[in-house]
């Protein structure tokens, strides 16, 4: 298993639906960061929550981070059309990795009107 | 101000032939970073410059892969005797400093194809 997983792999769902996506990692890490990715090329940066935290709102996304089973989820609430894009958890470790960041797998949203 | 950019947006080239990917980071940023994301997979790390410390070129898959960052700005990722396998999109980000929690800001990414 690679450092930072997101399950579920893929996951549909109809707008005004709150999607969750769910995201573990191995060793123990600095913050916890979420991406958005549309048609496979730059990525956004969407949330930042550091491993004191325990949860973290911005507009209608809501972070939690469980240090104690290195997990993090993402909700988006009412979900759009708009938010169809991959959805990447980031890690960023305590020790020698510097600001590298390991990326996991993604999660695949689509969001049907 | 003005993104991360990165050229050519797309490149295709015949195996065996070298490429130049180039990345201009956002202005002040000093660290950058390349990553190289396979269809459908996350991003793999490839190398990370900060500031005029030596890179952490530890993501480097063979030693055909080499990047530079002149002047602390510009960097080129350098594919030599490119194989199939480096087909790709390979992606750039840049953040304000190392060492501390800050957000990476991407750029839209170069596809690489290599026929």
């Amino acid at each position: 298993s690679q450092q930072g997983e997101e399950d579920p792999q893929a996951l549909s769902i109809q707008e005004g639906e709150n999607a969750t996506m769910n995201c573990s990692y191995k060793t123990s890490i600095n913050n916890l960061q979420w991406y958005r990715q549309n048609s496979g090329r730059g990525l956004v940066h969407l949330i930042l929550i550091r491993s004191n935290e325990r949860e973290k709102h911005s507009g209608r996304l809501r972070v939690t981070l469980d240090t104690s089973k290195k997990s993090s989820s993402l909700l988006i609430t009412a979900s759009r059309a708009a938010d169809t894009a991959s959805y990447f958890c980031a890690t960023d470790k305590v020790t020698g990795g510097g600001n590298k960041l390991t990326f996991g797998t993604g999660t695949q949203l689509k969001v049907e009107l | 101000g003005a993104g991360v950019s990165q050229s050519p947006s797309n490149k295709v080239t015949e195996k065996g032939k070298d490429v130049e990917l180039r990345c201009d980071p956002i202005s002040g940023h000093t660290a950058l970073y390349w990553y190289r994301q396979s269809l459908g997979q996350g991003l793999e790390f490839l190398i990370y410059f900060q500031g005029n410390s030596a890179p952490d070129k530890s993501g480097l898959p063979s030693d055909r892969f080499s990047a530079e960052r002149t002047g602390g700005s510009v960097s080129t990722l350098t594919i030599q005797r490119t194989q199939q396998e480096d087909s790709a999109v390979y992606l750039c980000a840049s953040s304000r400093a190392v060492g501390k929690a800050y957000e990476q800001y991407f750029g839209p990414g170069t596809r690489l194809t290599v026929t």
